[in-house]
């Protein structure tokens, strides 16, 4: 079974500076998508970036960037100058054969 | 991106009623559709996936004649929860995908329920 990890339950960062989430993941399957997904307090998912398994070449999106190691099973999430509104839940997701399957997140919080 | 709507967002229900909530695609059809649970600061817990025109499929420990799901069309999935008590007390929230493959998948509002 696919299992996602995401080892930092909590991180803060001081706005306009950088922050990396980290995720790793476990599976079997070769053809798969890697999502993550942020939950701010009205606790709407909300998709923040999406890489499918055999593209090579890292998803972008705005400030919103990820690192994708294959091999390594790993899946970081980077956001660039930080703004008070990406204060929110973040969850990595995998989806393969399964429905999605979530990791336990990390409640990153933006201070001014 | 797709819109799923999800309604009530949120419900009081008396223990020992039962409680619906719609989930619903807007702009495309969908075959299958997710249920998930969610208790305070943790993850999103599948349920159970809703087939139209099936059998919902439940997670191991989800109870199939305590959270009724209905996926009546290809744009409409229902849960209810039949005899309510205090522990069922959560946030609910439905997701469903635009196409048939593992693309992302966009959720509903999600739905707090309350049962005193």
């Amino acid at each position: 079974a696919q299992t996602v990890t995401q080892s930092q339950p909590e991180m803060s960062v001081q706005e306009a500076e950088t922050v990396t989430l980290s995720c790793t993941y476990d599976t079997s399957e070769s053809n798969y998508y890697l999502f993550w997904y942020k939950q701010p307090p009205s606790r709407q998912m909300i998709l923040v970036i999406r890489q499918e398994a055999y593209k090579q070449q890292n998803a972008t999106e705005n400030r919103f960037s990820v690192n994708f190691q294959k091999a390594a099973k790993s899946f970081s999430l980077k956001i660039s100058d930080s703004q008070l509104g990406d204060t929110a839940m973040y969850f990595c997701a995998f989806s393969g054969n399964t429905p999605l399957v979530f990791g336990k997140g990390t409640r990153l919080s933006v201070i001014a | 991106g797709a819109v799923v709507s999800q309604h009530p967002s949120w419900v009081i229900c008396k223990s020992g009623t039962s409680v619906k909530i719609e989930c619903r695609s807007l702009d495309f059809q969908a075959t299958t559709m997710f249920w998930y649970r969610q208790f305070p600061k943790q993850s999103l817990m599948l349920m159970a996936t809703s087939n139209e025109g099936s059998k919902a499929t439940y997670e191991q420990g989800v109870e199939k004649d305590k959270f009724l799901i209905n996926h009546a069309s290809l744009t409409l999935s229902t849960l209810t929860v039949t005899s309510a008590h205090p522990e069922d007390s959560s946030f609910y929230i439905c997701s469903a995908r635009p196409g048939q493959g593992r693309e992302e998948a966009f959720f509903g509002q999600g739905t707090r329920l309350t049962v005193v």
